[in-house]
């Protein structure tokens, strides 16, 4: 099946430094990709969709400054999380689509800034 | 923009136990998944279903599009399928999913 592979798992950070999570598709290519974030105990929503080589559509409220995606190819899509803050914390988790599997997701990032 | 509404939030069964779980939504939608996160957060695809039944092993889905809610039936219920049940309709297959707020299993042994 599918894989999606999504790197950290788990990241701790200084508040002002800047984190990379990288999501890649292991198997297939993905035509499109989405980043979600998750606080604890609530649903999933969708940060921004990106298709390879074009700039990503962020969804309204998303700073597009702070939370900077590069589709690099069509297997790897990266968040960079910059200048963090401890508001910033919480579970990215992102989405891969294509390969005739549907949507697969990556297992998820747990950033905690401090 | 379309709304989901999942219920019932929360839900503990007995192993061994069924359970129907739903989803409204305020929109025609061609595309409706149910996925299951599991206690470390990983997200597996149950079912696409926009409309009809499917079944897959011991879980089957039922969507009736024209009355804008779908089912998810969970039968001879294990500890293994605890966590939590997303409903997430679009406008299209590759287009952005809107998640509902999910439904909290929790099977006991």
């Amino acid at each position: 099946g599918a894989v999606v592979s999504q790197h950290p798992s788990r990241v701790i950070c200084k508040s002002g430094t800047s984190v990379k999570i990288e999501c890649r598709s292991l198997d297939f290519q993905a035509t499109t990709m989405f980043w979600y974030r998750q606080f604890p105990k609530q649903s999933l929503m969708l940060m921004a969709t990106s298709n390879e080589g074009s700039k990503a559509t962020y969804e309204q409220g998303v700073e597009k400054d702070k939370f900077l995606i590069n589709h690099a190819s069509l297997t790897l899509s990266t968040l960079t999380v910059t200048s963090a803050h401890p508001e910033d914390s919480s579970f990215y988790i992102c989405s891969a689509f294509g390969g005739g599997y549907g949507y697969t997701f990556g297992s998820g990032t747990r950033l905690t800034v401090v | 923009g379309i709304q989901v509404e999942q219920s019932p939030p929360d839900l503990i069964l007995q192993e061994g136990a069924n359970s129907t779980l739903r989803c409204n939504f305020s929109d025609s939608v061609n595309n409706l998944q149910w996925f299951h996160q599991n206690p470390w957060g990983q997200l597996i695809n149950l079912f696409y279903i926009p409309s009809g039944t499917k079944q897959n092993g011991r879980l089957s889905a039922t969507t009736v599009a024209t009355e804008r809610y779908s089912l998810l039936y969970i039968s001879s219920s294990q500890t293994t399928d605890s966590g939590v049940y997303f409903c997430a309709v679009g406008l299209g297959q590759g287009g952005k999913l809107i998640f509902g707020q999910g439904t909290e299993l929790s099977v006991k042994p």
